[in-house]
């Protein structure tokens, strides 16, 4: 049964420390999004991938957080320094090699930093 | 830019109808429709592509009007399964890029 595979699932860290966050995406999916979801604005796109190159991460805070895709089968989201704000939770979703297809999302990493 | 929703909730009794729209300010290649019960993740309902198509499966189903960017979510006979955040997902060209707008909650009673 083909899944996305997100760790961790809960993350409760002190301000200033580094979150990494990892996703596996679906096995021939080569479409990654990175999505962050809170009460006020819902799901945030912040970073999608495509081949595994980095297509936009204007949804991204520069200074603090970096996406990567070091090979097809990792997608990792770093929060460094990370703040009080940064606390949501965290989606990552893959998608099919061709056309526009169906987005299949992980569980999300619930992030609180204290 | 985020596609808008509305309502942005919605409170039904089980069999009654309830129509979710979302409108975009920009052109519209597709719109998805996504939704997520508490605490799980979100899942496909349906696309539509541009062309002004109308999808649906079993009571839930979809149009797009392309020219004026929106697109509207029907839910006819609703069931208590329905309950749940409603998402529409803009993808604004032919590069992939999928914003969600910020959702409807949809509860249907007993």
């Amino acid at each position: 049964d083909a899944r996305v595979t997100q760790t961790p699932r809960d993350k409760v860290t002190e301000m200033g420390q580094e979150v990494t966050m990892r996703c596996q995406p679906i096995l021939g999916h080569n479409t990654v999004f990175w999505y962050r979801q809170t009460m006020m604005q819902g799901l945030e796109l912040l970073a999608y991938f495509r081949n595994r190159a980095p297509l936009d991460d204007s949804g991204m805070p520069k200074d603090r957080f970096s996406a990567e895709m070091p090979d097809a089968t990792l997608a990792t989201l770093k929060i460094q320094p990370s703040e009080p704000r940064d606390s949501a939770v965290y989606f990552c979703a893959s998608g099919p090699r061709e056309g526009d297809g169906e987005l299949f999302f992980g569980e999300g990493s619930r992030l609180t930093v204290l | 830019q985020q596609p808008v929703q509305s309502p942005q909730a919605v409170i039904l009794r089980e069999g009654e109808d309830a129509v979710i729209n979302c409108s975009s300010s920009k052109a519209l290649y597709s719109v998805h429709w996504y939704r997520q019960k508490h605490g799980e993740a979100p899942v496909f309902l349906m696309i539509l592509l541009k062309g002004g198509e109308q999808k649906g499966h079993d009571k839930i189903s979809a149009s797009f009007n392309e020219k004026k960017q929106q697109s509207s979510l029907y839910l006819t006979a609703s069931q208590l399964s329905y309950s749940g955040t409603y998402f529409c997902g803009a993808r604004g060209g032919s590069n992939y890029k999928l914003t969600f707008g910020k959702g409807t909650l949809l509860t249907v009673n007993p």
